[in-house]
């Protein structure tokens, strides 16, 4: 396995553009996660999948962002009007179901979101 | 809300120990883990502490006390390649998937 794809590494755009953002999990976790991280900061997290099934979103997730899984493998996250304060790094992690803390998560490489 | 803190920064020279330090609000806690980034990379996950007490992985041991909401992680021998940000993160509540994560300590280990 390759661990955690996520496309594209960097994106520039405008204000206003909506973008979308890849997630290809370890083909064995039916857990997917997103977060969000900006410079000096922690992961912040915004939503998670088991499987298919979205089951948690951040209250700090605003209507403009959603995220979807529809076959339970690959994810998207679709941010839409994008606004300068969404210039940040977006993670995709995944874990297996059980022992998601026993075995950690394994974070992707990020998505670089610039907004100019 | 849920949060934790850790130090910003901490220096160290090589081959020497270093105590990494988390406070946790305790109401929900269920667990604290360790995470490492190094600049530009992915957080790789380090430990896991479930209950009270050392756990031992290599050069790398993570402690934690529930009677006080706190754990810390110890690095010892420390090399070069140990520098980057290290995180705690807890999970709180009936959420199973909301890690919450602290801000991170850099550590810069020097020659």
């Amino acid at each position: 396995d390759t661990g955690v794809s996520q496309d594209p590494r960097h994106k520039i755009t405008k204000r206003g553009q909506n973008v979308t953002f890849r997630c290809d999990p370890i083909s064995e976790h039916n857990r997917l996660y997103w977060y969000r991280q900006t410079l000096g900061q922690g992961p912040e997290f915004l939503t998670y999948f088991q499987n298919e099934a979205q089951l948690e979103k951040s209250r700090l997730l605003s209507d403009r962002f959603s995220a979807e899984r529809p076959k339970g493998s690959f994810s998207t996250l679709e941010i839409q009007r994008t606004e300068q304060g969404d210039s940040a790094m977006y993670l995709c992690a995944s874990s297996l179901d059980a022992g998601q803390f026993l075995y950690g998560y394994t974070f992707g490489s990020g998505t670089r979101l610039t907004v100019v | 809300g849920q949060s934790l803190e850790q130090p910003s920064e901490v220096t160290a020279v090589e081959g020497a120990i270093v105590q990494i330090n988390c406070t946790y609000q305790t109401s929900g806690f269920y667990g604290l883990s360790w995470y490492q980034q190094h600049d530009g990379g992915a957080p790789t996950f380090l430990s896991y502490n479930a209950l009270d007490g050392l756990e031992e992985t290599g050069r790398f041991s993570s402690f934690l006390s529930r009677s006080d909401s706190y754990g810390y992680l110890l690095l010892q021998e420390l090399q070069m390649k140990d520098s980057a940000s290290y995180f705690c993160a807890a999970l709180y509540g009936g959420s199973q998937g909301n890690l919450i994560f602290g801000k991170g300590t850099k550590l810069s280990v020097k020659p």
